[in-house]
């Protein structure tokens, strides 16, 4: 399927377990995002990604790991889940730096629940 | 510290008339504000842009307002309609790091 994929869409986890969330876009867009929304705080920028191998931080990086071997993957990894970690998570995509290329697309989120 | 604020948590409006959704921003590098739409379980979508050389764009029921001297950008949407009720996010962006910061957010609910 065409467009940007998150998987999985719902997660349960407990307190100190490892979880990955996937993010795969098929456009070949150069810049990948990872946002988390928590009510009253909207939408945190947690780490982006410029290319393959080239990641930066965002507002809300601890906790999290990121990596970006291929194009078209930004996993995010929680390496020892935390009860304040459960979020619905978002993985956006945009084509290039340019003004017109400044729209993001996001994906449908993750819904992460750590017990 | 909060760059991007969305200081209305809520806004109700009746359909047919006009919303007017508010937006500030701190950080005087941002040149590109960006408006999204989302629903519930569903991903946010983009709505309308404006840059920093502009004081407004349109399109269509929706137009953005921008007043950089008060850092400050508005979403008006008329007539207002009941498919329009979600939350609305705005965003904004320094072109010399293309990283995008949200808002809180504006539930909106549009009354038949």
């Amino acid at each position: 399927d065409a467009g940007i994929t998150q998987s999985p869409r719902y997660k349960i986890t407990e307190t100190g377990r490892q979880v990955t969330l996937m993010c795969h876009q098929t456009w070949s867009h150069s810049y990948m995002f990872w946002y988390r929304q928590d009510l009253g705080h909207g939408l945190r920028l947690i780490y982006y990604s410029a290319a393959a191998d080239i990641t930066d931080k965002g507002e809300v990086p601890d906790g999290y790991v990121v990596s970006r071997s291929k194009t078209e993957n930004f996993p995010l990894t929680l390496e020892s889940a935390t009860r304040s970690q459960t979020s619905v998570y978002f993985c956006a995509s945009k084509w290039g730096s340019t003004a017109g290329a400044n729209v993001l697309t996001f994906g449908a989120g993750s819904r992460l629940t750590v017990l | 510290d909060q760059q991007v604020k969305q200081n209305s948590p809520s806004l109700s409006v009746q359909e047919g008339r006009i919303s007017i959704l508010n937006c500030d921003y701190t950080n005087s590098m941002f040149d590109y504000f960006l408006w999204y739409k989302k629903y519930p379980a569903e991903g946010p979508t983009f709505l309308i842009s404006i840059s920093s050389i502009k004081d407004k764009n349109e399109d269509g029921r929706f137009t953005v307002f921008l007043n950089k001297s008060a850092k400050h950008l508005s979403l008006h949407i008329v007539p207002s309609q009941p498919g329009d009720s979600a939350v609305y996010f705005c965003a904004a962006s320094d072109s010399g790091t293309y990283k995008y910061i949200f808002g809180t957010g504006t539930r909106l609910k549009v009354l038949a």
